[in-house]
């Protein structure tokens, strides 16, 4: 298993360009969730899913947008990339059996905005 | 809402001595809580969780957690550091779709 994979590793973008992170997971896991990781604020949630075809707003979410076609893969789309959008992206997936809801990790993506 | 503050965003241990990592959480209902390491440039892994069965949480790589109510407390502790705990950790609180994480507690580990 691969468990929680990441595309790219690394991006660097112009202000105004717009990209897609790809996050795949060979888990069979229903929820998926895109995070951004900035300094001293720990994770913050950007958009998730709870099942294929659904997605739902997080704690930040503006300038983001998602998509879940098909159950292994969640979709996190900059349309015109902001400065304040440099971050570094992670992407989790669990199954929220009962009892057990801990989020596998992918190894993140660093966007850097210029 | 359910909500976790970490306490200190930097412990420095030498290499053997205690390891302690303040955690205290906010819920309105039992909380599912979890304590994970980012090592740097990687992933967030998970070091062990509360579901509330034991109170005394044993998890990977010698570290530990207790669950205290009264004291909304869930604090990480390793009898001895080891160079290879220097990382970043993480205490997170489970709501009813995500979780809601810390802002971080930094471990440096000195010879």
């Amino acid at each position: 298993n691969a468990g929680v994979t990441q595309t790219p590793k690394f991006r660097v973008l112009k202000t105004g360009q717009s990209m897609t992170l790809l996050c795949a997971q060979d888990m069979n896991h229903e929820y998926m969730y895109w995070y951004r990781q900035d300094p001293g604020m720990g994770l913050r949630l950007i958009h998730y899913s709870v099942g294929e075809g659904t997605t739902a707003k997080g704690e930040v979410p503006d300038g983001y947008n998602v998509s879940r076609l098909k159950k292994q893969n969640f979709l996190l789309g900059l349309e015109s990339a902001a400065p304040s959008q440099t971050s570094v992206y992670f992407c989790a997936s669990s199954y929220p059996t009962s009892g057990s809801y801990e989020q596998y990790f992918g190894p993140g993506t660093r966007l850097t905005v210029t | 809402a359910q909500s976790v503050t970490q306490l200190g965003s930097h412990v420095s241990v030498s290499e053997g001595a205690l390891v302690l990592l303040r955690c205290n959480y906010s819920s309105s209902v039992p909380p599912y809580l979890f304590w994970y390491v980012q090592y740097p440039n990687k992933g967030l892994q998970l070091l062990l969780k509360y579901t509330s069965a034991a109170t005394l949480v044993k998890g990977i790589n010698g570290f530990e957690a207790e669950f205290k109510k009264s004291e909304t407390s869930f604090h990480l502790t390793k009898p001895s550091a080891h160079m290879s705990d220097a990382a970043e950790y993480f205490c997170a609180v489970r709501t009813s779709y995500d979780m809601r994480f810390g802002a971080g507690t930094r471990l440096t580990v000195k010879p």
